[in-house]
């Protein structure tokens, strides 16, 4: 069965400092990797989408793909309260067949 | 464009009774899916669309059932709701499977079985 495990939450980060997000998965077949962020209550809203190994930057927002070793992270820069929510990884050979960690709840602290 | 709306926001069921939710995308998107999260958990795939007339089945699709008529809709009926299927659901779409598509989700179905 393919898993993905997130780091167990909850992330208690200070405004303006880096959270750090991670993410492993079991299948080395993946091809795509995406970052959703959820808000209580709501649904999940893509942030970041990575395929290749290495860094992607979006504003104050990094993914990191690391295939080798099957990893996969989220750093935020300059931490906001909007930012707190819990943040989904998701890993498949595309965007068919999807499989979802079980989420890491972050909250930034004023 | 409204993107992906489903109906109806909450619903209580009692055990036993059948209903169907609906979702409708208005992207033109080809692939269709059906997630369930339960509380604290991420989300499973419980059936999924490549086009109309074409569904297969995800993780977790014992329960339900679903079909695929038209382009822009992709109900999912519950039979027999038990208290398992206590969740939120969430339908997703996207243009087709493939390595750089990506899934956009509609804002949730509550449902609780009591």
């Amino acid at each position: 069965q393919k898993e993905v495990e997130q780091n167990s939450g909850p992330l208690s980060v200070p405004e303006g400092a880096i959270a750090s997000l991670n993410c492993t998965y079991s299948d080395r077949g993946s091809q795509s990797f995406f970052w959703y962020r959820q808000y209580s209550g709501k649904s999940p809203e893509l942030i970041m989408s990575i395929y290749s190994n290495g860094d992607k930057e979006d504003g104050r927002f990094t993914a990191q793909l690391n295939k080798a070793s099957q990893y996969v992270s989220l750093l935020i820069r300059d931490s906001q309260p909007s930012d707190s929510a819990t943040y989904l990884c998701a890993v498949g050979e595309g965007a068919q067949k999807l499989v979802f960690g079980q989420g890491t709840r972050l909250t930034i602290n004023p | 464009n409204a993107g992906v709306t489903q109906t109806p926001k909450f619903r209580i069921l009692k055990i036993g009774q059948s209903m169907t939710l609906q979702c409708t995308q208005d992207m033109n998107h080809n692939y269709m899916y059906w997630y369930r999260q339960d509380p604290g958990m991420g989300l499973k795939l419980i059936y999924y669309s490549v086009g109309a007339g074409i569904t297969d089945k995800g993780e977790v699709p014992n329960g339900y059932n679903v079909s695929r008529s038209t382009t822009e809709d992709f109900p999912l009926r519950l039979e027999l709701a038990a208290p398992s299927q206590t969740s939120v659901y969430f339908c997703a779409s996207s243009w087709a499977g493939g390595r750089t598509d990506t899934q956009y989700f509609g804002p949730g179905t509550r449902l609780t079985v009591l």
